[in-house]
Order: structure tokens, then C-alpha cells, then sequence
């Protein structure tokens, strides 16, 4: 079965650095790109950024470029998502999923399955 | 960025109940357009892909339509299980964008 599992909630302060990690299982880890998504409370979704774990190559949101860092082991097939200074806005659930392509279309891909999810929580 | 916008935002609706949900592209997106469902506590879930394509393991009452700017997703009879959010997603750009989803609650 393929799975992603993600690590646990955190609590923060404002100013404080963060990785949280998303571990997949169930398939070659190093082949297909995985994506991070941000869901604010009572919001709806936005795409941060994905990378291939095969050879680390990242891309990001014009929306998120330079707020975080996404990064790969694939030692340990897990992908991380990383903040050097939390802010109270970035208090949000984060959401890692693997990014399927048709080999024939680009354009045509979707992200299946996804983690359960991390809960980032800043405040003072 | 290529903006998405649903309709409605939310509806109410009974089990049995024909449903149907639009997503509109700010610019032609071909059928680049994929759909999720998202239960409160839990993480998305696929169920189109590419407008019309129907993830493995998801009920054939969901079904999914259209090209260019203009999408629909329709749940031909609506179960209990069916109350969530709904979301689209175009791949077309790699800045991947959702619209805002679409709220299916009881009626």
C-alpha cells in the first residue's frame, strides 16, 4: 500500500526554526515528485512547492519562495518542510502527497495519496 | 498564476440528490483539471483526474466533465458518506492552483 505518514503536531513560538517530515512507503520513493500544500484554520488549499526526491530538484510557489525550505533524504525515503523564523501566519495544517505524471502528457497530473497532515501551531 | 474560482461555494442537499459542482479556469487549462474531496479532520482525497479520468476505488456515481475554462463534477446520487468539501485543481501551470471549494452539507 502506498502511504505517506507524516510527523506530529507542533507547538512554536514566534522566531523559532521547524522541519517537519513526510515518510513514504509502498513504492519507489526516488521516482515520483512529492508536493506540499498549506491549509489554513477554516481555509482552503494552496500548493507550497515539490521536489524530486531522485535528485532533490525543487520547485516552489512565487507565494512561498524563500518563507520555507523543502528538502529530500532519500536514504530514508522522506521528504521535510522547513522554516528558519515562524510567524503566528504560518500556524496552519501542512499537508505532503505524491505527485503522479502521465508519462506522455506533462500537464495531465494529479497528487495521490496524501499524508494525514501536520499541524503547525505559532503562537506566543 | 492561473486563478480558480466554484460554485457554489456551499449547497445543501438531501441522500438521493443529484449534485452538481463547477470550477472555472481564468484561462483555457484543456482538461488539465482534477477534483478532491476533503472530509472535516481529514486529508484530500483524489477523485477525478485530468476532468474526467476516475481514481481507482471511487464510486462510479462520481463523475467528472468538461475543457478549456469551464468544469463540472457531479455526484449522480448523493450518499451519506458524500458530505465534505470539494476542491479543483489545475495541473496545467506548475504553479498548481485549487479553487476554494465547495461545501456539501445535509439538507
Amino acid at each position: 500500500e502506498v502511504q505517506l505518514v507524516q510527523s506530529g503536531a507542533e507547538v512554536k513560538k514566534p522566531g523559532e526554526s521547524l522541519k517537519i517530515s513526510c515518510k513514504g512507503s509502498g513504492y519507489s520513493f526516488t521516482s515520483y515528485w512529492i508536493g506540499w500544500v498549506r491549509q489554513m484554520p477554516g481555509k482552503g488549499l494552496e500548493w507550497m512547492g515539490i521536489i524530486y526526491p531522485g535528485d532533490s530538484d525543487t520547485r516552489y510557489s512565487p507565494s512561498f519562495q524563500g518563507q520555507v525550505t523543502i528538502s529530500a533524504d532519500k536514504s530514508i525515503s522522506t521528504a521535510y518542510l522547513q522554516w528558519s523564523s515562524l510567524k503566528a501566519s504560518d500556524t496552519a495544517m501542512y499537508y505532503c502527497a505524491r505527485h503522479l505524471r502521465d508519462v506522455h502528457e506533462w500537464a495531465k497530473n494529479w497528487f495521490d495519496p496524501w499524508g494525514q497532515g501536520t499541524l503547525v501551531t505559532v503562537s506566543s | 498564476d492561473i486563478q480558480m474560482t466554484q460554485s457554489p461555494s456551499s449547497l445543501s442537499a438531501s441522500v438521493g440528490d443529484r449534485v452538481t459542482i463547477t470550477c472555472r479556469a481564468s484561462q483555457s487549462i484543456s482538461s488539465y483539471l482534477n477534483w478532491y474531496q476533503q472530509k472535516p479532520g481529514k486529508a484530500p482525497k483524489l477523485l477525478i483526474y485530468a476532468a474526467s479520468s476516475l481514481q481507482s476505488g471511487v464510486p462510479s456515481r462520481f463523475s467528472g466533465s468538461g475543457s478549456g475554462t469551464d468544469f463540472t463534477l457531479t455526484i449522480s446520487s448523493l450518499q451519506p458518506e458524500d458530505f465534505a468539501t470539494y476542491y479543483c485543481q489545475q495541473s496545467y501551470s506548475t504553479a498548481f492552483t485549487f479553487g476554494p471549494g465547495t461545501k456539501v452539507d445535509i439538507k
